[in-house]
């Protein structure tokens, strides 16, 4: 199985909602990451989880904050988006010691109104 | 500054056509290589990779790619294309430090045409 499932594939909020985007995978991997992607342009990367540890936070602003409670689920929670936040949210896992070769999810779709 | 750069921005083939998408990468150490697709709507999947030794690599999907140190490139290639091939199509570099930080290229977007 090498599959990495996302949940929802599209959410809707508003500036002042409160929302989680969830993310498994059960391939034993022990690396997790969040990437952010705009229309036509390459994944950003923004959080990289090792060991359920935090151990690269690219500078994302506090709205967004990312939780790993087990070492098969990865949650982003969202509060207080603006619009420009509105993109593809792509989750990741990768083997701890082979962080290059990472498998993606198919994306949550989020628009901020 | 590490950096990829893919210079066709859009390239259209048509089916049946053989294929050949660009990418050059500037990094200082050992570089770790990799082709990604993303159909529409879809997340990244891994074509193939690079880390070493036979500089020619067989991906999934007929996709094969050319490491040449001298020309710091890593091209992407398909003898046939087929329609289903039309995607985005990203090269990316990683470092040996395992970090997970990839470099990704800026996208080359495929279309097929009958």
């Amino acid at each position: 199985d090498t599959e990495v499932t996302q949940t929802p594939k599209h959410l809707v909020m508003g500036m002042t909602n409160k929302k989680s985007l969830k993310c498994e995978q059960h391939m034993g991997h022990r690396a997790m990451y969040w990437y952010k992607q705009k229309a036509k342009k390459p994944p950003e990367l923004m959080f990289v989880y090792s060991y359920e540890k935090l151990s690269i936070n690219e500078s994302v602003p506090s709205r967004f904050s990312p939780e790993c409670p087990n070492s098969s689920l990865l949650n982003l929670h969202l509060h207080a988006l603006q619009p420009e936040d509105s993109a593809l949210y792509l989750c990741a896992s990768s083997p701890l010691l082979a962080k290059n070769i990472q498998y993606f999810g198919a994306g949550t779709r989020l628009s901020v109104l | 500054a590490q950096s990829v750069t893919q210079p066709d921005i859009h390239i259209t083939v048509s089916e049946g056509a053989s294929l050949e998408l660009r990418c050059n990468y500037s990094y200082g150490a050992t570089p770790y290589l990799f082709w990604y697709v993303q159909s529409p709507g879809q997340g990244l999947q891994l074509l193939l990779k690079y880390f070493s030794g036979d500089t020619l690599v067989q991906g999934i999907k007929g996709f094969e790619a050319e490491f040449k140190r001298s020309q710091s490139s890593f091209n992407l290639r398909k003898p046939s294309v087929h329609w289903s091939d039309a995607a985005e199509y990203f090269c990316a570099v990683g470092g040996s430090s395992n970090t997970g930080k990839l470099i990704f290229g800026q996208g080359t977007t495929l279309q097929v045409k009958p």
